[in-house]
């Protein structure tokens, strides 16, 4: 039982490449979310998907999109990457909302 | 709109000290409350949820509790031992359904 996983674990990117992180579980949770965690900021929600075929808005949504590929697969794609999104991305899931969430072990970016 | 504030930002205290992690929130309308650890370079750990109904939670020397009107709640950990030094975040869920975090404790206990 593997829980949530991320891929890639690491990734440095140049100012405006794309790449696409993927996350997965093995937990039948219907709710998953992304999230990034920033020196002194916290972690901050960036979208969610409360079941499978539903996406919405979190908290920083701006040069992100998503997709709930299926019930076990919720992937975060930078279209066009910047410096200010050089962070670490965590990945979670729950059974529902509200619940508790289960994480990652997150991916470190750094946009140059 | 929901903020969590955690004090102390850092700790540090000698192997065998009970201690107190504090965490306080601005809109006591929640449905829950999660402690969650975070060892360096790793993801989060949850500890331990209270529901917005129950006033404390315990699991082994931890124990969490919540006192909603007044928007605080505290991990009392016992015993504290090298194996507990992590970051530990306390983060709400509210009527947004989305969880709002606090900025950790970073706790270091040394032997």
């Amino acid at each position: 039982n593997a829980g949530v996983t991320q891929t890639p674990k690491f990734q440095v990117l140049k100012t405006g490449q794309s790449m696409t992180l993927q996350c997965a579980q093995d937990m039948n949770h219907n709710s998953m979310y992304w999230y990034r965690q920033d020196p002194g900021m916290g972690l901050r929600l960036i979208y969610y998907s409360a079941s499978e075929g539903t996406t919405d808005k979190g908290e920083v949504p701006n040069g992100y999109n998503v997709s709930r590929l299926n019930k076990r697969e919720f992937s975060l794609r930078l279209e066009s990457a910047a410096p200010s999104q050089t962070s670490v991305y965590f990945c979670a899931s729950s059974e529902y909302q509200p619940d508790t969430q289960y994480f990652g072990p997150g991916t470190r970016l750094t946009v140059l | 709109k929901q903020e969590v504030t955690q004090i102390p930002a850092a700790l540090s205290v000698p192997e065998g000290e009970n201690l107190v992690l504090n965490c306080s929130f601005t809109d006591s309308a929640i449905y829950n409350l999660q402690w969650f650890r975070q060892d360096p370079g790793k993801g989060l750990t949850s500890l331990l949820l209270i529901q917005s109904s129950q006033r404390e939670q315990t699991s082994g020397r931890l124990n969490a509790s919540l006192d909603k009107s007044s928007g605080r709640s505290t991990l009392y950990i016992a015993a504290s031992q090298p194996g507990d030094s992590a970051t530990y975040l306390c983060a709400v869920l509210g009527g947004s359904e989305k969880l709002v975090f606090g900025k950790g404790t970073k706790l270091t206990v040394n032997p």
